[in-house]
C-alpha cells in the first residue's frame, strides 16, 4: 500500500526565517509521481510541484526548492526568506504512474509566518 | 476561464437528507474526481471518473454515489446524510494523457455540515 507521511504537524516561524517541510512516502512501484499543494487560508488548493521517480534532481523556483531523495523516500519542500504570504497548509501528494490522477495525500503541514 | 467550478460552497444538511454536490469543469479534461478534507487526515479521494459513462471507487467511497453523464460533469451524491460525513470537499480534474500523471486543477470545496 501506498502511504505519504508529512511528519510536521504545524511550524511556526518568524518572516525572513528558512523552513523546510518533510515529507516522506512509501510505495513498492518504481515508478510514480509526487507533488506539493498549498492551501492558503482562502481555502482553495493550489499546485505548486510535480516529480517524477525517475528525476532526482532538485528544483528550485524563486524562493521555493524541492528535494528528492529515493534512496530516503523523501521529498522534502524548503522556502527561503519566508513571508507572511507563505502561511497556509502545505500537502505532499503522492501518485502511481499506472493510476494517474489518484492521488494520496500526507497529512498536511500548517505553516505560520509571523512578521 | 472557469476551471472548476463547485456548488454550493456551504450546506448545512440533517440527518438523513439528500443532496447533490455538484462540480463543472471547462477544460475538456476526461479525468475527474471528489476528495474529501478531513482535520488531520489531508484529502482523501471518494469516487474518480476517467471518462464519460465510467466511474470507479477510491478510498473512502461509502455512502457516496457518483456518475458521469458528460465529459464536463461529475456530481456526488449523499444517499442519507449522517454527522460522519461533515467535511469540506474537493472536486478534481486532470488531462490523461497516457500515464502523464498531471496535475490536478481543484475546485474551491463545498463545506458541508451535517447536524
Amino acid at each position: 500500500a501506498q502511504k505519504v507521511t508529512q511528519a510536521q504537524t504545524e511550524i511556526s516561524v518568524v518572516e525572513k526565517e528558512d523552513v523546510t517541510l518533510d515529507c516522506v512516502y512509501e510505495t513498492r512501484d518504481t515508478t510514480y509521481y509526487l507533488f506539493w499543494y498549498k492551501q492558503p487560508p482562502s481555502g482553495e488548493l493550489v499546485f505548486l510541484i510535480r516529480r517524477n521517480s525517475f528525476d532526482e534532481q532538485n528544483e528550485i523556483s524563486g524562493r521555493y526548492s524541492w528535494n528528492f531523495q529515493k534512496s530516503t523516500s523523501s521529498f522534502n519542500f524548503t522556502i527561503t526568506a519566508s513571508q507572511v504570504v507563505d502561511s497556509a497548509v502545505y500537502f505532499c501528494a503522492l501518485s502511481l504512474y499506472n493510476q494517474g490522477g489518484k492521488l494520496i495525500f500526507g497529512q498536511g503541514t500548517e505553516l505560520s509566518v509571523k512578521p | 476561464n472557469a476551471g472548476v467550478t463547485q456548488t454550493p460552497k456551504f450546506q448545512v444538511l440533517k440527518t438523513g437528507q439528500s443532496m447533490t454536490l455538484q462540480c463543472a469543469q471547462d477544460m475538456n479534461h476526461e479525468y475527474m474526481s471528489w476528495y474529501r478534507q478531513d482535520p488531520g487526515m489531508g484529502l482523501r479521494l471518494i469516487h474518480y471518473s476517467v471518462g464519460a459513462g465510467i466511474t470507479d471507487q477510491g478510498e473512502v467511497p461509502n455512502g457516496y454515489n457518483v456518475s458521469r453523464s458528460t465529459t464536463e460533469d461529475f456530481p456526488l451524491r449523499l444517499l442519507s446524510a449522517a454527522p460522519s460525513q461533515t467535511s469540506v470537499y474537493f472536486c478534481a480534474s486532470s488531462s490523461t494523457l497516457p500515464h502523464s500523471n498531471q496535475p490536478q486543477h481543484f475546485g474551491d470545496g463545498t463545506r458541508l455540515s451535517i447536524l
